[in-house]
């Protein structure tokens, strides 16, 4: 069966310091991977999403960046973290394109 | 892009009553799905109902699905307190940007 794996699950970071969120996926291949962020009280916002190794697509303007270095997985970066980059981060991934499954999410409190 | 919203935002019944969300959204779709997130977790695939379908079971859970009204409804029958958890619904059309989440309803169930 497949399984999802993100980490850290909380972090409390300085403002201007890096970011650097790991997920990985187990018992499948070629997956699209999903980076969401979902601020307090609110929906989900996609930030990035990969089809594929090396594959990176943007969906808004940001202080944060994703590499896809291997098939399964899939990493969130910042350079330097500002305030308004707190919030909870989701890795998730799909195969057909319908049903997405989430990992357990990481708290980012940027102080 | 299209978009889920719930209504109502908020909603707190007594345990074994029916507890009724709505969602609606703006564009075409290929199908509508509903998630369930517990406090400071990740989300939980629920239910998904394409868009060539009206009503769709699983246990207790409901959904059904206008297409010419952009609606849906999630209906969970016999409430629990472990029902209680913020509900998402997301539509997608299959592609590889994923899936679109509204802001959720949060779901009380009082013992």
């Amino acid at each position: 069966s497949q399984t999802i794996h993100q980490w850290p699950a909380t972090l409390v970071q300085p403002v201007g310091s890096p970011l650097s969120l790991e997920c990985t996926v187990e018992g499948t291949s070629n997956p699209n991977l999903y980076w969401y962020r979902q601020a307090a009280g609110r929906g989900l916002q996609l930030l990035f999403y990969s089809v594929g190794i090396g594959q990176i697509s943007s969906e808004v303007p940001q202080n944060l960046s994703a590499s896809r270095p291997q098939d399964r997985q899939f990493i969130l970066s910042s350079k330097k973290l500002l305030l308004s980059d707190s919030g909870f981060y989701l890795c998730a991934w799909t195969e057909s394109g319908n049903t997405i499954y989430f990992g357990e999410g990481s708290w980012l409190t940027v102080v | 892009s299209q978009q889920g919203e719930e209504d109502p935002q908020a909603l707190s019944i007594q345990e074994g009553e029916n507890a009724t969300m709505n969602c609606s959204y703006k564009t075409s779709i290929n199908n509508l799905q509903w998630y369930r997130q517990n406090s400071g977790r990740g989300l939980v695939h629920l239910i998904l109902i394409r868009s060539n379908e009206r009503e769709k079971h699983s246990g207790r859970l409901r959904v059904t699905l206008d297409t010419s009204k952009k609606s849906s409804s999630l209906l969970i029958t016999a409430s629990r307190a472990a029902d209680t958890a913020s509900y998402f619904c997301a539509t997608g059309l299959g592609g590889a940007d994923g899936l679109t989440f509204g802001k959720g309803t949060h779901l009380i169930i009082q013992p």
